[in-house]
């Protein structure tokens, strides 16, 4: 069982928006910056959004991030569907004095 | 364009051990934190261990404690797992991260392609 809570599917047509939410506690969330990663079949995990909100270079503007108390949530809108993959969210944890993981979310594009 | 490429991964029997390896290029390595993660079979991801860049601070997943250790050679832009005492549990993809900051934080910036361990007799 992960630290962080992931519901495990999403799903949305093109075009739409759809949110993908991350839950954790005071330990992690609500002390620490929250990042999202996504995840190809068989393909390494890439960084979509730092520090709650922050896209790296290269990222599309249609995700974006946010962090409200002990929870973060990612946004992506416009749905492509390239944008089918496993996205999991990730927090220093100072209790565990380590990073933790979401159990991730496999989102379809239908 | 930064580079991580992990190499020592394979097949060993339980109890064994292994070490892997994961060059870095194309970025100052001392100035960043490096973690190890990986994903077991259909699995998640698990972090397993990190360290800062000065390889002054450690820290590990409690799955693993006692068992791997994690180090780095600034000078040969090297970041290593030691891993021993390995059970079948151990089997996942690892994956060497860059961290963006200094010290572990979790936002790893970029990744390696993945080395496989198969613990199994």
């Amino acid at each position: 069982q992960s630290v962080l809570t992931q519901a495990p599917s999403a799903s949305g047509t093109p075009g739409q928006r759809v949110t993908i939410s991350c839950s954790g506690s005071s330990s992690n969330i609500g002390s620490y910056s929250v990042n999202w990663f996504h995840q190809l079949p068989g393909t390494a995990p890439k960084l979509l959004i730092y520090s709650n909100n922050q896209r790296p270079s290269g990222v599309p503007d249609r995700f974006s991030g946010s962090k409200s108390g002990t929870s973060a949530s990612l946004a992506i809108s416009g749905l492509q569907s390239e944008d089918e993959a496993d996205y999991y969210c990730a927090a220093w944890d100072d209790s565990l004095n380590g990073v933790v993981f979401g159990g991730g979310t496999m989102l379809t594009v239908l | 364009e930064v580079q991580l490429v992990e190499s020592g991964g394979g097949l060993v029997q339980p109890g064994g051990s292994l070490r892997l390896s994961c060059a870095a290029s194309e970025f100052t390595f001392k100035l960043y934190a490096m973690s190890w993660v990986r994903q077991a079979p259909g699995k998640g991801l698990e972090w397993v261990s990190g360290i800062s860049g000065s390889g002054g601070t450690t820290d590990y997943a409690d799955s693993v404690k006692g068992r791997f250790t994690i180090s780095r050679d600034n000078s040969e832009n090297t970041l290593y797992l030691q891993m021993n005492n390995l059970r079948a549990e151990d089997t996942a993809v690892y994956y060497c991260a860059k961290d963006g900051q200094w010290l572990v934080q979790g936002g790893l910036d970029y990744w390696g392609q993945g080395t496989l361990v198969t613990v199994s007799s």
